[in-house]
């Protein structure tokens, strides 16, 4: 089945981390770019973090930049963003999400259900 | 950074209504742009890329138009399974994506 489930969410203190982790299957994994995007709750979507298919390129949005960081590991199939120095405002539902096409489109056309990061004292 | 805002907020039909949602960027993405849907509960859904294209599996009724900076999602019929929220994305000036603000579409 081609399907990708997150993991890794939980409630953490601010300044504190988490690792999030995407497993994926049904395609083949190393040929697509993937990404992170989060949803606060009742609110829209924001994209967080992108890297490419072989992991020579990431890409991070202005707000986590320098306290996330988002890495592959295709012999395994899987995504991770790792959370560092997390704020309140890093609080929503993180999903991971496929490229649409091999050659870097940059559109995603499979979601995972999502993992919920709750930051608060 | 490439602002996307979409309009009306809410939309509010009946089954079997043609709904308009309207997608506007604060500059040209050219036809970089995509639509996604997103019923509560749920991860979304994309529906249209590259402003027209629909994705794999996706009713003939959903279809978009525009580029540069209008853009426009129609659904031509309603069905009961179509009200959700609707959101566009432009990958033409990044980093970063960005997402509008999202259109609800919901049963009048």
């Amino acid at each position: 089945e081609v399907q990708l489930v997150e993991s890794g969410g939980g409630m953490v203190q601010p300044g504190g981390s988490l690792r999030l982790s995407c497993a994926a299957s049904g395609f083949t994994f190393k040929n697509y770019a993937m990404a992170w995007v989060r949803q606060a709750p009742g609110k829209g979507l924001e994209w967080v973090s992108a890297i490419s298919s072989s992991s020579s390129t990431q890409y991070y949005a202005a707000s986590v930049k320098g306290r996330f960081t988002i890495s592959r590991d295709n012999t395994n199939n899987m995504l991770y963003l790792q959370m560092d120095s997390l704020r309140a405002e890093d609080t929503a539902l993180y999903f991971c999400a496929k490229d649409l096409f091999p050659n870097y489109v940059w559109y995603f056309d499979l979601w995972g259900h999502g993992t919920q990061v709750t930051v608060s004292a | 950074d490439t602002v996307l805002t979409q309009s009306p907020a809410t939309l509010s039909l009946s089954p079997g209504e043609r709904a308009t949602l309207s997608c506007k960027a604060s500059q040209s993405v050219r036809r970089y742009l995509a639509w996604y849907q997103q019923k509560p509960d749920q991860a979304p859904r994309l529906l249209i890329y590259d402003a027209s294209t629909r994705a794999t599996g996706v009713p003939a009724r959903f279809s978009g138009s525009g580029s540069e900076t209008d853009f426009t999602l129609t659904i031509s019929s309603l069905e009961p399974e179509d009200f959700a929220v609707y959101y566009c994305q432009q990958r033409s000036d990044w980093p970063p994506l960005t997402f509008g603000g999202g259109t609800k579409v919901e049963i009048k």
